[in-house]
């Protein structure tokens, strides 16, 4: 969906770097979320957000930290990156309220390869 | 903790032929939505139908419609009158009211001409 983007789309990087995976949505969205999928596994929830002044870790958020720093801004960060989190990382948002709220919108994804 | 089983790691079908998706899920919830995305080789993530627990008619989206059974706790999709654009993992998602969404491991269908 071209109205949430990502970037970079795609990295690589070395063991024990920090680095940043973008997004950024024009849908007016209040709710945002940070996914990572691996082969035969499915999409995992990291961190999810419903607003700037509130996030929430998701089912993996062991070595990842998130930022809000706006309402169509949400970053994720890998403080060390370890080999282990090669995967490809996708944002989506949503709405709170009538309609198709709660329905999630997904970025392109964010290929990352770490070394 | 909610799981979703999604038993079909393959499947393929002939053009213009109807195919059913399986998926189960686990849950203590009564409310809660359930979701089917189609991820194409592009990768990108698009929604193909989804459906609120609370409402008991199945929902259709065109070619695509849902066999919802919440005794069962089962989510089925059924596509028919396949097309070769169609080819792409599907998966099977479960999500609560606190938007804690829960994915399967996704079925690969290939619609062969």
């Amino acid at each position: 969906d071209a109205d949430v983007t990502q970037t970079p789309r795609n990295r690589i990087t070395k063991t024990g770097k920090r680095i940043m995976l973008e997004c950024s949505q024009t849908k007016g969205h209040d709710r945002m979320y940070w996914y990572r999928q691996d082969p035969g596994l499915g999409l995992r929830l990291i961190y999810y957000s419903f607003d700037v002044k509130d996030i929430n870790k998701g089912e993996i958020s062991d070595g990842y930290s998130v930022s809000r720093q706006a309402q169509a801004k949400f970053s994720l960060s890998l403080e060390s990156a370890i080999p282990n989190q090669t995967a490809l990382y996708f944002c989506a948002t949503s709405r709170w309220g009538t309609g198709d709220q709660e329905t999630q919108y997904f970025g392109p994804g964010t290929r990352l390869l770490v070394l | 903790a909610q799981t979703v089983t999604q038993s079909q790691p393959e499947m393929s079908v002939q053009e213009a032929e109807t195919v059913t998706l399986s998926c189960t899920y686990d849950t203590s919830e009564n409310n809660y939505y359930l979701f089917w995305y189609k991820q194409p080789p592009s990768r990108q993530m698009i929604l193909v139908i989804r459906q609120e627990a609370y409402k008991q008619q199945n929902a259709t989206e065109n070619r695509f419609s849902v066999n919802f059974q919440k005794a069962a706790k089962s989510f089925s999709l059924k596509i028919s009158d396949s097309q070769l654009g169609d080819t792409a993992m599907y998966f099977c998602a479960f999500m609560t009211y606190n938007n804690d969404m829960r994915f399967g491991a996704g079925t690969r269908l290939t619609v062969k001409p």
